[in-house]
């Protein structure tokens, strides 16, 4: 049973160039969390979402991110236009239901790295 | 505003002894807390929680204690190993949705054989 899968593990892209990190959530999990590291700092919450809905972005920057979890295949945190700023590592989290649980299940992380 | 403080950035203790890790939150809306332990390029993992109706909660060498007056939690890991050395989050949520947390910024355990 693979866990939350995401990639690239790594990601160099100059400024001014898009992102796209995904993520696969774990199989039966229908909802995904995005959150962001900076060094030295705590995870910050990103968006949640649920399959093909939105449901809080209340963490993302008003510009150049977007994110999505399409009825097929995985979620997609975009940035456009990055930033020096925009380097950090990115995690997604996913769990089969909202509310309480056991704990949410982390993937990796993608580490973006704008020169 | 930081609603969730972990003020030691950093701790070392010696194989078997405690470790207590300490973790203060802000907003009294926060009912459901929780432990992460991470590796360097791993993701956290998920390590101990505790509701607000509770001031404790023990899971084999784990043990998080909460008291909700002042707003603090503690994780005590005893007896302490060299594989416990990690960098743990300390994180906070409604329960109606814990996957959205407000995560500290961490304190960095060394166990020293």
């Amino acid at each position: 049973n693979a866990g939350v899968m995401q990639n690239p593990r790594h990601l160099v892209r100059r400024r001014g160039q898009e992102a796209r990190l995904r993520c696969s959530p774990m199989k039966g999990h229908s909802h995904v969390y995005w959150y962001r590291q900076l060094p030295e700092e705590g995870l910050k919450f990103m968006v949640y979402l649920q399959k093909e809905n939105i449901i809080d972005e209340s963490g993302m920057p008003k510009e150049r991110f977007s994110a999505e979890f399409p009825k097929e295949g995985p979620s997609i945190l975009r940035i456009q236009q990055v930033v020096r700023g925009d380097s950090a590592a990115y995690f997604c989290a996913s769990s089969p239901r909202t509310g309480r649980s056991y704990g949410y299940t982390f993937g990796s992380g993608t580490r973006l790295t704008v020169v | 505003d930081q609603q969730v403080k972990q003020n030691s950035p950093s701790l070392s203790v010696q194989e078997g002894r405690i470790s207590i890790l300490n973790c203060d939150y802000t907003n009294s809306m926060f009912d459901y807390f929780l432990w992460y332990k991470k590796y360097p390029a791993e993701g956290p993992t998920f390590l101990i929680s505790i509701s607000s109706i509770k001031d404790k909660n023990e899971d084999g060498r784990f043990t998080v204690f909460l008291n909700k007056s002042a707003k603090h939690l503690s994780l005590h890991i005893v007896p302490s190993q060299p594989g416990d050395s990690a960098v743990y989050f300390c994180a906070a949520s409604v329960e109606a949705n814990a996957g959205k947390s407000t995560f500290g910024d961490g304190t960095t355990l060394t166990v020293k054989p």
